[in-house]
């Protein structure tokens, strides 16, 4: 597609419930990272995809997040039994490769979830 | 452990005037990246600075890197209301392929 395509784009669930978010780079692009930004501040880092493969996952928050990527193109991050502090915008990104780091990455639009 | 710091973290200015937001970092690094996000708005592009004394510029924004002071910059020249947004540098990558983001610098432009 043209851009990062991120759904849903607002999430409301109660405490405890499992939520999905999608995640659909940029056509090609091979690398694809997940961050967290809570209001008004910066990005947490949660995990990368070079294509299907996560080499390192120790930035998720905790194991109740997990993420995967199939076919080399959309990626879900998966949270279960969710908690207030889960609450936050989760942002996408994608970049034509990890390796090429004179490439910026390129972001969706996020998905603000709130857990009541 | 790379570290990144911008300041300010906050700036209110008026339109015509000039400013600089400044992004420290604490190691070697290949890499700074600028971006621009808007509320409720996702991050945008606006520079990647390769080398040690690269500067990019666009439109009123321009951006310069030191990486013997490991000290970027963004300069706002004579600011428009247009460029109020929180502004984030980052720097990397790592051995992980991970950007290493500073906590934003959000500008307010009064007319």
């Amino acid at each position: 597609g043209a851009g990062v395509s991120q759904s849903p784009s607002n999430k409301v669930t109660e405490k405890g419930k499992d939520v999905e978010l999608r995640c659909d780079p940029i056509s090609g692009h091979t690398a694809l990272y997940w961050y967290r930004q809570s209001l008004g501040q910066g990005l947490e880092f949660l995990i990368y995809f070079q294509g299907n493969s996560a080499p390192d996952k120790s930035g998720l928050p905790s194991d109740r997040f997990s993420a995967e990527r199939t076919g080399g193109s959309v990626s879900t991050l998966t949270i279960q039994r969710t908690q207030q502090e889960d609450s936050a915008v989760y942002l996408c990104a994608s970049s034509p490769s990890t390796g090429d780091s004179n490439q910026p990455q390129h972001f969706g639009d996020g998905t603000r979830l709130s857990i009541l | 452990e790379l570290k990144v710091e911008q300041n300010p973290l906050f700036l209110s200015m008026q339109e015509g005037k000039n400013y600089t937001i400044y992004c420290n970092y604490s190691t070697t690094s290949d890499r700074l990246y600028w971006y621009r996000q808007d509320p409720g708005k996702s991050l945008e592009s606006l520079f990647v600075l390769l080398s040690n004394g690269a500067v990019k510029q666009e439109g009123r924004l321009m951006a310069s890197l030191d990486t013997k002071a490991r000290l970027s910059t963004l300069h706002i020249t004579a600011a428009v209301h247009d460029l109020s947004a929180t502004y984030f540098c980052a720097v990397g990558p790592n051995s992980n392929y991970q950007l290493i983001w500073g906590a934003g610098t959000k500008l307010i432009i009064k007319p």
